[in-house]
Formats: structure tokens, sequence, C-alpha cells
């Protein structure tokens, strides 16, 4: 039972390269979200999807984009990396509707860009 | 203001004590309230929810009081185990969204 699989666990970009990050899951969660985890800051929602071709930003979108072609997967891209986007991103997925959702988070991505 | 708000702490307690967290939210239309553990380097998990009549799990209760906008987590018998950083966690409709908004975590250490 695989949750919520996030690639790579750790990267380094210089300063304007761009990546992506990818995240997959197997539970068939129709929402989907990407977080940033800054220091004292928490946890900070970047854009979430709740459900294929369905994409909306959250409150720090900027210097992100996402696509959802499929239910499982859900790529954060970085266009042109900046150092302020040195953070721990976090995937998370869980069913659209129910009352007390549950968030799966993957184990997530440490990037540093230099 | 931070849409949920929580003491960083850290709690310094040894084990077997009790200890209990707070946290405040902003949004008063918000529907769900959660806590979740994170462990050092590693993913956010769902500890419980909280429901509006209080619940317990074991050595851990929570209660939610929406007049104050209020939430707290209370651990008994603390063990060694028990330190993380405890995160809360308010769900919100009200922008037609539905999103987790966390606060920055609370962290706790148990000391022998």
């Amino acid at each position: 039972n695989a949750g919520v699989t996030q690639t790579p666990k750790f990267q380094v970009l210089k300063t304007g390269q761009s990546m992506t990050l990818q995240c997959a899951q197997d539970m068939n969660h129709e929402y989907m979200s990407w977080y940033r985890q800054d220091p004292g800051m928490g946890l900070r929602l970047i854009h979430y999807s709740v459900g294929a071709g369905i994409t909306d930003q959250g409150e720090v979108p900027n210097g992100y984009n996402v696509s959802r072609s499929t239910t499982e997967d859900f790529p954060l891209r970085l266009l042109s990396a900046a150092p302020s986007q040195t953070s721990v991103y976090f995937c998370a997925s869980s069913y659209q509707e129910g009352g007390q959702p549950e968030a799966f988070f993957g184990q997530g991505t440490r990037l540093t860009v230099v | 203001r931070k849409e949920v708000e929580q003491d960083p702490g850290p709690f310094n307690v040894p084990e077997g004590a009790t200890v209990a967290f707070n946290c405040t939210y902003s949004n008063s239309a918000s529907q769900s309230f959660f806590w979740y553990r994170q462990d050092c380097r590693k993913e956010p998990k769902l500890l419980m929810s909280v429901y509006s009549s209080g619940n317990e799990d074991g050595r851990f209760t929570a209660q939610l009081n929406r007049a104050s906008q209020y939430i707290s987590l209370l651990i008994r018998d603390s063990k060694l185990s028990d330190s993380a950083t405890y995160l809360c966690v308010v769900n919100s409709m009200d922008t037609g969204r539905r999103a987790l908004t966390f606060g920055s975590g609370t962290r706790l250490q148990v000391q022998p």
C-alpha cells in the first residue's frame, strides 16, 4: 500500500533552473494539494486540485505551475527557481467528500536553490 | 494575524507528565478541526479529529470551543515517543474550496 509517493526526496537547483516535483497516489482520492513548509511558517498551500482536469491556486502560487491529467498524478513545476523557493514541499491527497477528511502526505521533497 | 495560531514551544516535560496545547483560529466559518503530528524531518500524520463534544483517544483528549474559536489537545502520561511537533489544522469551505490551514506547530520534548 504505497499511499502518496513523492520524488525526488532531495534536490539542489541553481537559480533560474526549472524542475518538476512528482506526486502520485494510489488511493483514488479526488483531492490533491501541494504545500511548502518553512521554519516558523507552518504548511502553506501552493496549488490544489479537486479532480482530474481541475486545478486552482492556493495561498502562495507564484512561481509554480500544476496540472492534473489523471486522478493519480499531480506534478508541481518550478518555472525558474529562486532562492526564496528553498523549502520542504509536501504533496497530500484526501477524499473530496466526507465530513472529516483525512489528508495523507507524501514523505516530502527537500529543495535547495542556490 | 495568522489564521491558525499556536504557541511554538518548545514544551519540555518529564515522562509521565500531563501537557496541554492550545490553538486559536480566526475564520468563524471553519468546519472541521484536526491535530496532526509531525516527527522531525517527516511528513505530518493525522493524530485525531476534533469534535464539538470533545473526544478522547487513549491518552489524548481534544476539545473544541466554537464560541471562542479555540482548540486544545491534552496528553496524559507523556511518553518519550510523544516527542514531536503537533500541528493544529482547520478545514474551511467558505471560499468555495476545501483546504486545510495549518498552524505553525507546537514542539513537545518529553524527557526521561
